[in-house]
């Protein structure tokens, strides 16, 4: 049973549009969120996190967002670039719960030039 | 130095060997994991070391063996393994306390023939 969940395994976006990355989850005792980004023969990389106290949380031109009530939460990357492009993991963690992130199956982000 | 170093990139063994995957940080970080990811899947956690303690074991078959030297090193000892265990092997160290960023290493990919 997958308690986090990517539906789109992969995503295709222009260069300089807004790609929207989705991740759900069903475990309401999550309370962190992270976004790791992947490349090829790489291991995931730490982009931005989100504690359930906040709904939104801005980097740059990474911004994720939190709906607890839907139990959803969504990485915006705006403008795109072809550097963005890589599989990108959700994950999950709960107070308490020593360290375990749980991982999403991953989106497969292609950003077109 | 903000790196997860992990040795040997890749390795192909028999059932019948002995083997070990080893894993070095130099940021202080006070707990260290080891992921096991199959293609085309999210990583898997396996074990997890909180100062040197072994805190969680996943119900990982015993024919994996982890092992934390020291604060810095963390060992993945191999030994009659199943073509099944066949996947990218995934170190990463975070600065202890509540689960925060993972810094992950690149993996060692391993085959079992």
């Amino acid at each position: 049973d997958q308690q986090v969940k990517q539906n789109s395994p992969s995503l295709s976006v222009q260069e300089g549009r807004i790609s929207i990355l989705n991740c759900d989850y069903t475990n309401s005792m999550f309370d962190y969120f992270l976004w790791y980004k992947k490349y090829p023969a790489e291991g995931p990389t730490f982009l931005i996190s989100i504690s359930s106290i906040k709904d939104k949380n801005e980097d740059g031109r990474f911004t994720v967002f939190l709906n607890k009530s839907a139990k959803h939460l969504s990485l915006h990357i705006v403008p795109s670039q072809p550097g963005d492009s890589a599989v990108y993991f959700c994950a999950a963690s709960a107070t308490g719960s020593a360290r375990q992130l749980t991982f999403g199956s991953g989106t497969q982000l292609t950003v077109l030039p | 130095d903000t790196e997860v170093t992990q040795t040997p990139k890749h390795l192909v063994m028999g059932m019948t060997n002995k083997k070990s995957l080893k894993c070095e940080q130099h940021m202080g970080h006070r707990a260290m994991y080891w992921y096991k990811q199959k293609a085309k899947k999210p990583p898997e956690l396996m074990f997890v070391y909180s100062y040197e303690k072994l805190s969680i074991n996943e119900s990982v078959p015993s024919r994996f063996s982890p092992e934390c030297p020291n604060s810095s090193l963390l060992n993945l000892h191999l030994h009659a393994l199943q073509p099944e265990d066949s996947a990218l092997y995934l170190c990463a160290s975070s600065r202890g306390g509540s689960v925060g960023e993972l810094f992950f290493g690149e993996g060692s990919r391993l085959t079992v023939l």
